[in-house]
């Protein structure tokens, strides 16, 4: 069984840039969060999505930063006019039920030039 | 915040001895769960112990929690250089409206050979 998927691993921006990171969650999984990571610091929650829907987004930076989960394909978190500030890694994790254990894709590590 | 905190931060011991981390919180939650991070990688779950249990164990893990004290504790028993790592403990809160875990900053745990 695949685990969730992160894409890319690594990414590279200019300042003004936008990022796309994508995230495919667990077979069967269909609540998925983004949580960013900062060096020596523990996972930052950002946002919860079902399918469709954006259920919290209490630790979602107000501008800049958007998430979406479509019915079909991953989910997609953007970040639009990059700053040097943004680079952290980016965690993805599923959940088969809302609240339970949740499994953690790899990371995609952004690095803002 | 309800933050969870890692004591302590760094932790250096020998191979086959007993390595244990601890945890507090400052919410009320449903679970607490225990993950592994290696050097630049992604989270790995290790247990999830729920707010009504008071001990788990899986393998070499073992899992303490008390919600009185609003404290957790892993313990590694025989510990292997293999279990060089960061641990970190997030919190699922159990009010509504926050479906994402806390983390603390982590143990990080060296096995020395």
């Amino acid at each position: 069984n695949a685990g969730v998927m992160q894409n890319p691993r690594h990414l590279v921006r200019r300042r003004g840039q936008e990022a796309r990171l994508r995230c495919s969650p667990m077979k069967g999984h269909s609540h998925v969060y983004w949580y960013r990571q900062l060096p020596e610091e523990g996972l930052k929650f950002m946002v919860y999505l079902q399918k469709e829907n954006i259920i919290d987004e209490s630790g979602m930076p107000k501008e800049r930063f958007s998430a979406e989960f479509p019915k079909e394909g991953p989910s997609i978190l953007r970040i639009q006019q990059v700053v040097r500030g943004d680079s952290a890694a980016y965690f993805c994790a599923s959940s088969l039920i809302r609240g339970e254990t949740q499994y953690f894709g790899p990371g995609t590590r952004l690095l803002v030039l | 915040s309800q933050q969870g905190e890692e004591d302590p931060q760094a932790l250096s011991i020998q191979e086959g001895e007993n390595a244990t981390m601890n945890c507090s919180y400052k919410t009320s939650i449903n679970n607490l769960q225990w993950y592994r991070q290696n050097s630049g990688r992604g989270l790995v779950h290790l247990i999830l112990i729920r707010s009504n249990e008071r001990e788990k164990h899986s393998g070499r893990l073992r899992v303490t929690l008390d919600t009185s004290k609003k404290s957790s504790s892993l313990l590694i028993t025989a510990s292997r250089a293999a279990d060089t790592a960061s641990y970190f403990c997030a919190t699922a809160f159990s009010g509504g409206g926050a479906d994402g875990l806390t983390f603390g900053k982590g143990t990080h745990l060296i096995i020395q050979p």
